[in-house]
């Protein structure tokens, strides 16, 4: 039984441009959160989407944009590059129902130069 | 906002010694979470405590939840290199309680 896969594991990019990362859930999971994990700190909450809907968003800005699709993968993409987007960027999903743990990817380390 | 707050920041201990790491939360909460980050790779669920719960064991963690000082506290019985990581407390916070909101962490090192 895979857990949740992130992809790609490391990326480079420069400001100003573009990036999307993708992420595929634990089997029989249905919702999938996104998380910015900065350097010595906890990670921060982006968003969580279930049934290909933004659920909810944290204190992050419209750059970040997010999508889901029907097999519950998702994807987060950061418009226009700030080098305060270097992060460790990590998915999480779960079970909507009945389930409170949150099983977490490996992440993708996002650096901007 | 921070929700969790971890104590210590780091912590450095000998093979075979007891690590505790507390948490302060500032709202009431439904569950609180532990979980492990090795060198800055994906988080690892340890264990989830009810807000009626007290105390919950498993293998070596033991955590415990105080609900009137809004605390807990994981303790790792008989360390190993192998627990040297970072440690986060979340609750769930936000309206429906979907999102996890972390501390900074304790880094614990374990040592040989």
């Amino acid at each position: 039984d895979a857990g949740v896969t992130q992809s790609p594991t490391h990326l480079i990019k420069t400001r100003g441009q573009q990036v999307t990362l993708r992420c595929s859930p634990k089997s029989g999971h249905d919702t999938v959160s996104w998380y910015q994990q900065a350097l010595g700190q906890g990670p921060q909450f982006i968003f969580q989407y279930y049934e290909e809907e933004e659920r909810q968003r944290g204190n992050f800005p419209d750059r970040f944009s997010g999508h889901q699709f029907p097999n519950y993968s998702s994807e987060l993409n950061v418009n226009a590059l700030l080098l305060g987007d270097s992060a460790l960027y990590l998915c999480a999903s779960r079970r909507d129902r009945g389930q409170e743990t949150q099983y977490f990817g490996p992440g993708t380390r996002l650096l901007v130069l | 906002s921070q929700q969790g707050e971890e104590d210590p920041q780091a912590l450095s201990i000998q093979e075979g010694e007891n690590a505790t790491m507390n948490c302060s939360y500032k709202t009431s909460i439904n569950n609180l979470q532990w979980y492990r980050q090795n060198s800055g790779r994906g988080l690892v669920h340890l264990i989830l405590i009810r807000s009626n719960e007290r105390e919950k064991h498993s293998g070596r963690l033991r955590v415990t939840l105080d609900t009137s000082k809004k605390s807990s506290s994981l303790l790792i019985t008989a360390s190993r290199a192998a627990d040297t990581a970072s440690y986060f407390c979340a609750a769930p916070s936000g309206a429906g309680s979907y999102q996890l909101t972390f501390g900074k962490g304790t880094k614990l090192s374990v040592i040989p």
